[in-house]
């Protein structure tokens, strides 16, 4: 069975600061990973997903991420945050393409001016 | 572009009531999931559709039934509604031959009273 854990539920940061959201998974097999925003009262809004190739995946509004097999991680980053990027954030991981995906618990990050 | 689209937007229904859910997938996707968002919580699958049959199967209440339609649209049907069954349903759609990524639709939010 596969998992995932966001290991922060709140992430404070200032605008224009750096800032990093974690993801752990487990998994017996290969992955796909996903990271999805859900503004207030929104529905999921992909950010950015990695399926193979390159571990380190970029997606939108700035956003990236990076796939380690070792450490079983797919953490997202940002250099410079928005006021406009507050909102809650959702780590996934699937088994295969068209299979269901298992989310984290979220991470709400909150920019403050 | 075309999204996921979902009717209603909101529900008010009373205990032990019933109530439909629909939901219109991305054209020529083929892949239809379920999905329930209690309060403050992560989405947690329900049930999945491909190509019109049942694919995979989450922890959808036996009170809770689903079916993909002809045209691919889907709908899910709740009876005997309880309090907890209060939540945002999301539907999302995909397809192997763009990815595989999942597209949400806005959301229905069910209250139950």
């Amino acid at each position: 069975a596969q998992s995932v854990t966001q290991l922060d539920s709140q992430v404070p940061v200032f605008e224009e600061a750096p800032v990093e959201l974690r993801c752990n998974y487990s998994s017996s097999v290969s992955v796909y990973l996903f990271w999805y925003v859900q503004y207030p009262n929104q529905g999921l809004q992909l950010l950015l997903k990695y399926l193979s190739g390159s571990t380190l995946v970029k997606g939108i509004n700035g956003f990236e991420a990076e796939f380690n097999k070792s450490q079983t991680s797919f953490h997202l980053r940002k250099p410079s945050v928005h006021i406009s990027d507050t909102a809650e954030y959702f780590c996934a991981v699937s088994e295969s393409g068209n299979t269901p995906l298992v989310f984290g618990k979220g991470t709400r990050l909150s920019v403050i001016a | 572009a075309a999204g996921v689209i979902q009717s209603p937007r909101h529900l008010i229904k009373e205990k032990r009531e019933t109530a439909t859910l629909k939901c219109y997938p991305i054209p020529r996707h083929d892949t239809v999931y379920w999905y329930q968002q209690g309060p403050g919580q992560d989405p947690q699958f329900l049930i999945s559709f491909y190509e019109k049959m049942q694919s995979d199967k989450g922890s959808i209440p036996d009170r809770f039934s689903a079916q993909q339609f002809s045209d691919y649209h889907s709908e899910l049907n709740m009876s005997s509604l309880e309090l907890g069954d209060s939540a945002l349903y999301f539907c999302a759609s995909s397809s192997g031959s763009w990815g595989y990524e999942q597209y949400f639709g806005p959301g229905t939010r069910l209250t139950v009273t």
